[in-house]
């Protein structure tokens, strides 16, 4: 099946610092990449996603950028907060219904 | 409220015995798909459903079935669960892929399977 390799696994970072979280993927014919964030006992929530005709999105302190040439996508936060820390996700897939899924990384801001 | 609702939440049952979990949505979403989240491995689509009586499987559908009577109901049924299904199981919902709105898939609040 389709694979993504999510790096790093976890990640702490100073608060007001960036974080950034890379995916690399195997579908070249996938055309939608969300990123979702999952709080501690809680579910997944859609945070940014981009399409494959589209290079970079941004959505206030968040940034998505998308290489398909490469095969990889980004996560970009700046200006980290405390509310921040929580469990990302990539994932690559046709559409919403069929995804395939990062391993997820961890993101502790630290105040 | 539109959401997406599971039930049981949380469930602790033997190995064998024949369990259904449901999921429903008030969105009129024509998708709807089940996943698996184990720690150290994401999550993990079990089968999705593209309308009603279309379903298809996903990346681990081995001992699971699920059905599509209605457009807003989605079980996931376990015929014969073993230790390995335990985990969290999450549903989800979602419209057709569309370049002039948002691609959203809402998750259900999870249910929290485990077998003995």
């Amino acid at each position: 099946g389709e694979n993504v390799e999510q790096h790093p696994s976890t990640l702490s970072v100073q608060e007001g610092d960036s974080a950034v979280i890379k995916c690399t993927y195997s579908d070249s014919a996938s055309n939608y990449f969300p990123w979702y964030k999952q709080e501690l006992g809680k579910r997944p929530q859609l945070i940014i996603d981009i399409r494959s005709n589209v290079g970079e999105k941004k959505d206030q302190r968040i940034a998505v950028t998308l290489n398909k040439t490469a095969k990889h996508f980004s996560l970009h936060i700046t200006e980290t907060q405390p509310e921040d820390s929580a469990v990302y996700f990539c994932a690559f897939g046709a559409g919403s219904y069929q995804l395939t899924f990062g391993k997820g990384t961890k993101l502790s801001v630290i105040p | 409220e539109a959401q997406v609702t599971q039930n049981p939440r949380y469930l602790i049952t033997v190995t064998g015995k024949k369990l259904t979990v449901t999921c429903s949505q008030n969105m009129n979403h024509e998708y709807m798909s089940w996943y698996r989240q184990d720690p150290g491995l994401g999550l993990r689509q079990i089968y999705y459903s593209m309308n009603v009586e279309v379903t298809d499987k996903g990346d681990v559908p081995e001992g699971y079935k699920v059905s599509r009577k209605e457009k807003r109901n989605f079980p996931l049924i376990l015929e014969s669960p073993s230790p390995n299904q335990t985990s969290l199981y999450f549903c989800a919902s979602s419209l057709p892929p569309s370049p002039n709105r948002g691609d959203e898939q809402y998750f259900g609040p999870g249910t929290r399977l485990t077998v003995t």
